[in-house]
C-alpha cells in the first residue's frame, strides 16, 4: 500500500528558531500533499495544500510567512515553521494523494511530527 | 475550518459489544470518510462513502450517510480491545480532495 513518511518524528527547538519537517511519499509520486496540525485531544486542522511545482494553497487563518511549504519534487514536501514560538508546539501531520487513485479521494497519512518549542 | 462534529466525544464499551459513532457536517459534500488514529500516530483510512450512497460495509464496519440530515454514522460490530483508538469523520467538499475533520470520538474497548 501507499506509504508516507515524516522526518523527524519529534523535535524540540528554542523559541525564535526555525524548524523544517519533511514529508515523503515512499512508493508513489504525489503531486498533491496536505499539511495538518493537531492539538492534544483535538481534531486535525488542515493548514495548507502543497502542490508540486507551484505555490501552496493556505487555509484561512494560516500564516503563509510563518509556515513555509515547499513541494520541490513529486515525493517530497517540506513544512518550515519559522521563528517558532511555544504556541506553535503541536503535532504536525502530512498526507498525500496517489494521482493514480485520485478518484478514490483516499489520503495516505504520515506518522506525524511532534514539535515542542521551549 | 472543521466540517464535522462527532458524537459522542468518548465511548467506553466491553469487547464484543457494538460501537456506534455519529458525525454531523455543515455543507454539501462530495464524499465522507472515516479515519482511525491510534494515540500519537498518523491516521489510517477506514472507509469512504460517496454523497449518492446511503450505506456501505467493510468487514466489521458499517457506515451510513444521510445527506438530508447532513449526518453519518460508523458502526463497529463485535468490537475488540485492538479497536481502541480515536475515530474521525472527514468530509470532502470538492474534487480538490481537501479533508475537513470533525473533533473525533475516543473509543475505548475493555477486554
Amino acid at each position: 500500500g501507499a506509504v508516507v513518511s515524516q522526518h523527524p518524528s519529534w523535535v524540540i527547538c528554542k523559541s525564535g528558531t526555525s524548524v523544517k519537517i519533511e514529508c515523503r511519499s515512499l512508493d508513489f509520486q504525489a503531486t498533491t500533499m496536505f499539511w495538518y496540525r493537531q492539538f492534544p485531544k483535538q481534531s486535525l486542522m488542515l493548514m495548507a495544500t502543497s502542490n508540486e511545482g507551484s505555490k501552496a494553497t493556505y487555509e484561512q487563518g494560516v500564516e503563509k510567512d510563518k509556515f513555509l511549504i515547499n513541494h520541490a519534487s513529486l515525493t517530497l514536501s517540506t513544512l518550515t515553521v519559522t521563528s517558532a514560538h511555544p504556541e506553535d508546539s503541536s503535532f504536525y501531520i502530512c498526507s498525500a494523494r496517489d494521482p493514480l487513485r485520485v478518484g478514490t479521494y483516499e489520503q495516505y497519512f504520515g506518522p506525524g511530527t511532534r514539535l515542542t518549542v521551549t | 475550518s472543521q466540517q464535522g462534529e462527532e458524537d459522542p466525544q468518548a465511548l467506553s464499551i466491553q469487547e464484543g459489544e457494538n460501537a456506534t459513532m455519529n458525525c454531523s457536517y455543515k455543507t454539501s459534500i462530495n464524499n465522507l470518510q472515516w479515519y482511525r488514529q491510534n494515540s500519537g500516530r498518523g491516521l489510517v483510512h477506514l472507509i469512504l462513502i460517496r454523497s449518492n450512497e446511503r450505506e456501505k460495509h467493510s468487514g466489521r464496519l458499517r457506515v451510513t450517510l444521510d445527506t438530508s440530515k447532513k449526518s453519518s454514522s460508523l458502526l463497529i460490530t463485535a468490537s475488540r480491545a485492538a479497536d481502541t483508538a480515536s475515530y474521525f469523520c472527514a468530509t470532502v467538499v470538492s474534487t480538490l480532495g481537501r479533508l475537513y475533520f470533525g473533533r473525533g470520538t475516543q473509543l475505548t474497548v475493555w477486554p
